[in-house]
């Protein structure tokens, strides 16, 4: 069985740096993309960006670009989305999903981590 | 600015038939785009539903189908049931990267 295990809920302040992960498990983590999508209070589902871990080829979102940097660790079948300087409008739930191909089907998600950015 | 563009919101009745569609602010959406379609429910992470236009997961109930129609992608159900009750998205590919649309709530009542 496939699954994606986030890690859990972050409380920020503007400015601060974050690293939220994704762990797979149930299935070859190298062979198969990862992607992850905001969904801000309330709003829609955004497309931010994917990773291949096996040879970390990362494409990104024209909207997310420089703004968070994804990244993955085969040794922990780990994926992870980083900020560097955290705004109150990063405030969103962050979901983790895995394609079967780069075309987006995403069949499989994560729980998601809820990341709350408050002075 | 790429923009996927979907109903805000629609209203069907119990069994009967609603058609969600998806738009490209950059022309006609086509199989090139590989439409995918979404439905999440309240404090659930989305569900896939349809892939590369119409073809189905083994766990999509039959009376959801995915087309292509009018220069968009187009989300059919028929025979609505209570359950249905979600938000739906859909999700284009741009060579490189992907565009959710900006969903569409639907209502059964």
């Amino acid at each position: 069985e496939v699954r994606l295990v986030q890690s859990g809920a972050e409380v920020k302040k503007p400015g601060e740096s974050l690293k939220i992960s994704c762990k797979g498990s149930g299935y070859t983590f190298s062979n198969y993309w990862i992607g992850w999508v905001r969904q801000r209070p309330g709003k829609g589902l955004e497309w931010m960006g994917i990773i291949y871990p096996g040879d970390s080829d990362t494409r990104y979102s024209p909207s997310f670009e420089g703004q968070v940097t994804i990244s993955a660790d085969k040794s922990m079948s780990t994926a992870f989305l980083q900020w560097r300087s955290l705004k109150a409008s990063d405030t969103a739930i962050y979901f983790c999903a895995r394609p079967n191909t780069l075309y987006g089907d995403f069949t499989d998600w994560g729980q998601g981590t809820l990341v709350t950015v408050s002075s | 600015q790429t923009v996927v563009t979907q109903e805000p919101s629609l209203t069907v009745s119990p069994g009967g038939t609603v058609t969600l569609t998806c738009a490209s602010s950059t022309g006609a959406v086509s199989s090139g785009y590989y439409p995918n379609w979404f439905q999440q429910k309240p404090g659930q992470a989305p569900r896939a539903l349809i892939y590369s236009t119409i073809h189905k997961h083994p766990w999509t109930p039959a009376r959801f189908s995915g087309s292509l129609l009018g220069g968009k992608a187009v989300l059919t159900l028929s025979g609505v049931q209570p359950e249905d009750e979600a938000d739906y998205y859909c999700l284009l590919y741009y060579g490189g990267f992907n565009v959710f649309g900006g969903g569409t709530r639907l209502t059964v009542l």
